[in-house]
């Protein structure tokens, strides 16, 4: 049974450009949620999507969006890119938006902003 | 505002000795926490949530309210116990907002 997937696994980009991460969940999980990394920290929330509505959002600027699509796989979008944003993006999904419900993490995007 | 603490970065221990990786979070509703673990190379994997009180490769946590802990603990710690660990507290709202602390290396010595 296959993982949750994202691609692409790495990115460079420059300053001031857009970039767009895929990620597909696991097969029957209806919620997706994004996860930024920055080196030598925890990953810090970004955003939650479950049947395709947000549900959640994390203290990130509006440089940052997303959305679930019918199949329930997610595209993480980000705007006028800064070299702050070089970090890990991870996905995480879960076939609920509930509590009791773990997250099943990606391998997740290395992106770097040059 | 919910907050998770590790106060250690990296922690060596000596195979066979005990292991407690500590975590203290900060949240003003009922908290629900768990432990992750990232082995090198790996994707990162749960190892426990508090609510399931099961012991997962012979680690166990404790949820202490009073002292807002959730420490991680093994009694004799493996090489293959080598990893990233990362504690984190999920909100009680209707969504799913995980807060992880900055993680703790656990380096076991042959």
């Amino acid at each position: 049974d296959a993982g949750v997937t994202q691609s692409p696994t790495h990115l460079i980009k420059t300053r001031g450009q857009q970039v767009t991460l895929r990620c597909s969940p696991i097969s029957g999980h209806k919620s997706v949620s994004w996860y930024q990394q920055v080196l030598g920290q925890g990953p810090q929330f970004i955003f939650q999507y479950y049947e395709k509505e947000e549900r959640g959002r994390g203290n990130f600027p509006d440089r940052f969006s997303a959305r679930q699509f019918p199949n329930y796989s997610s595209e993480l979008n980000v705007n006028a890119l800064l070299l702050g944003d070089s970090a890990l993006y991870l996905c995480a999904s879960s076939p609920y938006s509930s509590r009791n419900s773990p997250l099943h993490f990606g391998n997740g995007t290395r992106l770097t902003v040059t | 505002a919910q907050r998770v603490t590790q106060p250690e970065k990296l922690l060596s221990v000596f195979k066979g000795a005990p292991v407690e990786l500590k975590c203290n979070y900060s949240y003003s509703g009922s908290p629900e926490l768990f432990w992750y673990v990232q082995y090198s190379r790996q994707r990162l994997q749960l190892l426990l949530r508090h609510i399931s009180r099961e012991s997962i490769k012979g680690f166990t946590a404790d949820l202490n309210k009073g002292e807002t802990s959730f420490h991680l603990k093994k009694p004799f710690a493996q090489e293959e116990d080598s990893a990233m660990y990362y504690c984190a507290l999920k909100n009680s709202g209707g969504y799913q907002k995980v807060t992880f602390g900055t993680g703790t290396k656990l380096q076991v010595i042959p």
